[in-house]
């Protein structure tokens, strides 16, 4: 049993690139998210999702988009990087449609943004 | 709107002592729930307690307690006999129908332990 694993731990991208976070989880959770964390400030959750086929936004969803075709996956795109997105990226699910239950999180993704 | 505050950016005490963490939020529901998580200096987040807002009673899992208190709008978590293993940044959260369900973060606590 994995949990929810995260790919990758570290990324450096340049201004104006786009790539993909990925996540993913073996527990069959409906609920999965993603926050980024900077310094000072918290989580924040970018989009979040209730179930396969399902998203939506969370406070600071601009410049990022998701999809969720399959329960297990649930991946995270930075359309056009910007120094700004600089942050660690956390990917967390839970069991059933609502972030009140407990949050398991994957380990992590620093992202870098020259 | 809701809101979470966590005022001690940072706590440092020498290990063994007990140690508080505040924290305080704001919220127009009735039904809500807090929670607390931990990160230590791995990274990873880990789940601690959630409480309803419902349910005022006071919580204890071995050297670690919470307080919650409605009338003060607090949710404090207190470490008895801390150890070096409970220095981490701890977070604590807020969802409710307000927002959605989603979780509203405090800034978090850097605690550190020293031996």
């Amino acid at each position: 049993n994995a949990g929810v694993t995260q790919t990758p731990k570290f990324q450096v991208l340049k201004t104006g690139q786009s790539m993909t976070l990925q996540c993913a989880q073996d527990m069959n959770h409906e609920y999965m998210s993603w926050y980024r964390q900077d310094p000072g400030m918290g989580l924040r959750l970018i989009h979040y999702s209730v179930g396969a086929g399902i998203t939506d936004q969370g406070e600071v969803p601009n410049g990022y988009n998701v999809s969720r075709s399959t329960t297990e996956d649930f991946p995270l795109r930075l359309l056009s990087a910007a120094p700004s997105q600089t942050s660690v990226y956390f990917c967390a699910s839970s069991y059933g449609s609502r972030a009140y239950n407990e949050q398991f999180f994957g380990p992590g993704t620093r992202l870098t943004v020259l | 709107a809701q809101k979470v505050t966590q005022a001690q950016t940072e706590i440092s005490v020498v290990e063994k002592e007990d140690v508080t963490l505040d924290c305080v939020y704001e919220t127009r529901d009735t039904t809500y729930y807090l929670f607390w998580y931990k990160q230590p200096p791995s990274g990873e987040l880990v789940f601690l307690i959630r409480r309803n807002s419902f349910d005022e009673q006071n919580e204890i899992s071995g050297r670690y307690s919470w307080n919650f208190q409605k009338s003060t709008s607090s949710f404090n978590f207190t470490i008895t006999a801390s150890q070096v293993v409970d220095s981490a940044v701890y977070f604590c959260a807020l969802s409710g129908l307000q927002g959605n369900y989603q979780l509203i973060w405090g800034a978090g606590t850097k605690l550190i332990i020293k031996p």
